[in-house]
């Protein structure tokens, strides 16, 4: 099993480039989520969607846009990357039908911004 | 703004002690308090979680303690293992917004032999 699949695991991007990190899950969930880990702030959730066709803004969305392109597909843009979007990024799923269920992760993407 | 906080930011535990990590919520609409387990260029994975109905969980070497009253909630690994070495997340959500899991800063346990 699969699970959550993101790409690529590495990149390096110059200041006012753009690029889209891809995530894709084999679960059949409704909802998923791209978060950014920071040192010494957590896990911060930038975008989600609660299910095929549906975006939301979480708690650090600007500079970001994402798109839901089907069931298993969520994607995250930077339009034109700046340092303070050096970070990890991590994609996760979760089955929105029941509640308070299990997120589940990829592997990350690391991306620096120079 | 910071709706769940977590300390310590670092922890180092000789094997065979206890760790403890805390966290504390303001959010009284939270009603799922989970805990994530995150190695090295790994991403983080569900360790154990919680609900406000009971004050205590426990599977195997890890407990999570709840305090309602308090707002607060903790993590303890007994029997603590060099495996265990790990960067540790506490999370909160409340069911009916869309289940967005909300975490805390994180803990770096070190367990050294």
């Amino acid at each position: 099993n699969a699970g959550v699949t993101q790409t690529p695991k590495f990149q390096v991007l110059k200041t006012g480039q753009s690029m889209t990190l891809q995530c894709a899950q084999d679960m059949n969930h409704n909802s998923m989520y791209w978060y950014r880990q920071d040192p010494g702030m957590g896990l911060r959730l930038i975008y989600y969607s609660a299910s095929e066709g549906t975006t939301d803004k979480g708690e650090v969305p600007n500079g970001y846009n994402v798109s839901r392109l089907n069931k298993r597909e969520f994607s995250l843009r930077l339009e034109s990357a700046a340092p303070s979007q050096t970070s990890v990024y991590f994609c996760a799923s979760s089955d929105a039908g029941a509640p308070n269920t299990e997120a589940f992760f990829g592997q990350g993407t690391r991306l620096t911004v120079v | 703004q910071q709706q769940v906080k977590q300390s310590p930011q670092s922890l180092i535990v000789q094997k065979g002690g206890i760790s403890i990590i805390n966290c504390a919520y303001e959010n009284t609409a939270f009603d799922y308090f989970p805990w994530y387990q995150q190695f090295p260029g790994k991403g983080p994975a569900l360790l154990i979680a919680i609900r406000p109905d009971v004050s205590e969980k426990k599977e195997g070497r890890f407990t999570i303690s709840f305090n309602k009253s308090a707002k607060q909630f903790s993590l303890h690994i007994m029997d603590s293992q060099p495996g265990d070495s790990a960067t540790y997340f506490c999370a909160a959500s409340s069911w009916g917004s869309t289940d967005k899991l909300i975490f805390g800063t994180g803990t770096r346990l070190q367990v050294f032999p």
